[in-house]
């Protein structure tokens, strides 16, 4: 969804290294969140935030960082990256009228070697 | 974590055919319930959604049934066409986070 704008959309980095993915948004919802995907075990919750100044732990958030830097933006910090880290990461928005409708981007594939 | 599961990995049908996706869930507190289609390369899109207080909802060419006795919601693809090839997940609502399944393929042969 062109609305939800995931960057970068590739990354290969090394263990140990710092890494930031980027999520901006223009549906001007105020729910952010951010998965991730592996294979065989579908998309798994790492942070939300319902404001700028709400963040939330998801089920695995253990190693990652999030900031919500505005209404439109969240971005994502693996701040010493391991390699099971490798992933697909998504970030979604929502609005609160709406409830659980959550609109994605187009993911980010990190390779952590 | 929840546990929410799908019956098959992978589902192939013809053309032309209905397709039923499963998905089992195991947290009675669910109250809300989501279909999303993923495509290769891109993020899930919403399908359909269904509350707890309803047993059936339908859309275009589709319709989401909640069995809550059994823990149970399927989705029906009526006719399916190649473009309804993608994986499949069901998402259930606990307080304010979603929990995923892990997919169901679904090929459509021509």
């Amino acid at each position: 969804d062109a609305d939800v704008t995931q960057t970068p959309r590739n990354r290969i980095t090394k263990t140990g290294k710092r890494i930031m993915l980027e999520c901006s948004q223009t549906k001007g919802h105020d729910r952010m969140y951010w998965y991730r995907q592996d294979p065989g075990l579908g998309l798994r919750l790492i942070y939300y935030s319902f404001d700028v100044k709400d963040i939330n732990k998801g089920e695995i958030s253990d190693g990652y960082s999030v900031s919500r830097q505005a209404q439109a933006k969240f971005s994502l910090s693996l701040e010493s990256a391991i390699p099971n880290q490798t992933a697909l990461y998504f970030c979604a928005t929502s609005d609160w009228g709406t409830k659980g409708i959550q609109y994605f981007g187009a993911g980010t594939r990190l390779s952590v070697l | 974590g929840e546990s929410v599961g799908l019956h098959l990995p992978t589902l192939s049908v013809q053309e032309g055919d209905n397709s039923i996706i499963n998905c089992a869930y195991s947290n009675s507190a669910s109250d809300y319930f989501i279909w999303y289609k993923q495509e290769s390369g891109k993020g899930p899109q919403f399908i359909i959604d269904i509350r707890s207080n309803m047993d059936k909802r339908q859309g275009q060419r589709v319709t989401v049934l909640l069995n809550k006795t059994v823990k149970h919601l399927s989705l029906q693809i009526a006719a399916t066409q190649p473009g309804d090839s993608a994986v499949y997940f069901c998402a259930e609502n606990i307080g304010n986070q979603f929990y995923f399944g892990t997919g169901t393929s679904l090929t459509v042969i021509p």
